[in-house]
């Protein structure tokens, strides 16, 4: 069974502070993803990467950024923590698409507050 | 621009009822579809997609939607609802991409009851 997983399922966390939110995947995946997940709203794009070193914007990139250093890691990183940033975190991961999407698999999500 | 739109936030169903949760989108190319689902406290797995093959998919736990252009909908339905079906739906579309990632595109969801 394709395996991602997220470094904790709950996070309380101080306005200002720097927060890593941690993803791994087991299944050699090119692609993986960060979203967030408000009520409402759905599921937003945060940031993704497709490859070790490589990230792109998604649709809501201001706040975070990301690191890729290894293929089965993908950190996303809160610089300096908002209470607008109290959210759902979700990360997917996916193979290489060279025609049809491909499935995304998420991860069970880290609901991080930030007081 | 690719978007979607499910229609109703909330569906509230009696067991052994049909459901039909609905969705229609927008994009400018031929898009992919998928339905996730997203139980409590747990992540979203898929449920079926729709990639330009036949226009009535099956996906897992009975469930199947119908991709129709001229509607430009893709409404997921199941002939029973079962007390297990109650969870949080998404309805995603897939612009086409050709460099190897596809992102995905949430409709904000419909929260599914199913009562005895």
């Amino acid at each position: 069974d394709v395996k991602v997983t997220q470094s904790s399922r709950y996070l309380v966390k101080r306005t200002g502070e720097k927060v890593f939110l941690e993803c791994v995947q087991d299944m050699d995946h090119e692609n993986m993803f960060w979203y967030r997940q408000d009520p409402g709203l759905g599921l937003r794009l945060i940031y993704f990467s497709y490859d070790v070193k490589m990230k792109e914007k998604g649709d809501i990139p201001e706040g975070y950024s990301v690191s890729r250093e290894k293929k089965e890691r993908f950190s996303l990183i809160l610089e300096s923590a908002s209470t607008n940033q109290t959210s759902m975190y979700l990360c997917a991961s996916s193979l290489y698409s060279s025609g049809s999407p491909k499935e995304q698999f998420f991860g069970p999500g880290t609901r991080l507050t930030v007081l | 621009a690719q978007s979607v739109t499910q229609l109703d936030s909330h569906v509230s169903v009696s067991e052994g009822t049909p459901v039909l949760l609905r969705c229609n989108y927008s994009s400018s190319y031929s898009p992919s579809l998928f339905w996730y689902v997203q139980h409590p406290n747990k992540g979203l797995q898929l449920l079926l997609k729709y990639t330009s093959a036949a226009t009535l998919v099956k996906g897992i736990n009975g469930f199947e939607a119908e991709f129709k252009k001229s509607e430009t909908s893709f409404h997921l339905t199941k002939p029973s609802a079962h007390m297990s079906d109650a969870a949080e739906y998404f309805c995603v579309v897939s612009p086409f991409f050709s460099g190897g990632y596809n992102k995905l595109i949430f409709g904000a969801g419909t929260r599914l009851a199913v009562h005895p």
